[in-house]
């Protein structure tokens, strides 16, 4: 099976603030990496796909990279609604494609 | 508007049974492939069954295999999930969802989630 390990697995900044969250593989999953935010008492939301690709509807300060093992999240200037815990999901080896263990982004 | 509804959680006692479902609206849900994620308080995501759009294939998390099974009915348009040998560690908020509007093996549409608890 597939690892995924994100981190940090917590960071505290303020906004404004440029954010990086980075997700690795223990395999090369070609791309096929996914990031979801999710808030308190709600269900996920997917902000990128296959590692680059903005979500319909998602804020231009997300964006994503990476290749191969190691993928990146990056929030360009943190707002007030971006206070979230963060997954990786990778896409590359069905069927359960495994999430990496979440990263918070808090309040400095 | 694409809409996923899950239903049947609550309490129940180590070893009992459970069955949840999921109602989906505004798209056939036959069309796309299904899975069911949960998240255990406090904790990160987790994927526990998938089933194809065809229906011809099912996994499970090693975690609940041969105590889950994943099912649908076309003609109501729902998943389901009986949970069978419940444990403690399967207590958890259950989400379906799906993924209709991208192709990157993920998940753009979720339900809202239902609670799930294991408890004597």
């Amino acid at each position: 099976d597939i690892q995924m390990t994100q981190s940090p697995s917590s960071l505290s900044a303020s906004v404004g603030d440029r954010v990086t969250i980075t997700c690795r593989a223990s395999q090369s999953i070609g791309s096929f990496l996914n990031w979801y935010q999710q808030k308190a008492g709600r269900a996920p939301k997917l902000l990128i796909f296959t590692a680059s690709s903005l979500q319909s509807g998602v804020p231009s300060r997300f964006s994503g990279s990476g290749s191969g093992t190691e993928y990146t999240l990056t929030i360009s200037s943190l707002q007030p609604e971006d206070f979230a815990t963060y997954y990786c999901q990778q896409g590359y080896s069905t069927p359960l494609y495994t999430f990496g263990q979440g990263t918070k982004v808090e309040m400095k | 508007q694409v809409q996923l509804v899950e239903s049947g959680g609550g309490l129940v006692k180590p070893g009992g049974s459970l069955r949840l479902s999921c109602a989906a609206s505004g798209f056939t849900l036959s069309d796309y492939y299904m899975a069911w994620i949960r998240q255990a308080p406090g904790k990160g995501l987790e994927w526990v069954s998938y089933i194809s759009s065809t229906g011809s294939t099912i996994y499970y998390a090693d975690s609940v295999r041969g105590r889950f099974t994943i099912s649908r009915d076309t003609a109501e348009n729902s998943l389901y999930l009986q949970m069978n040998s419940l444990r403690a560690e399967d207590t958890a908020v259950y989400y379906c969802a799906t993924e209709i509007g991208v192709s990157a093996a993920s998940l753009d549409y979720w339900g809202q989630g239902v609670l799930v608890i294991v408890s004597s």
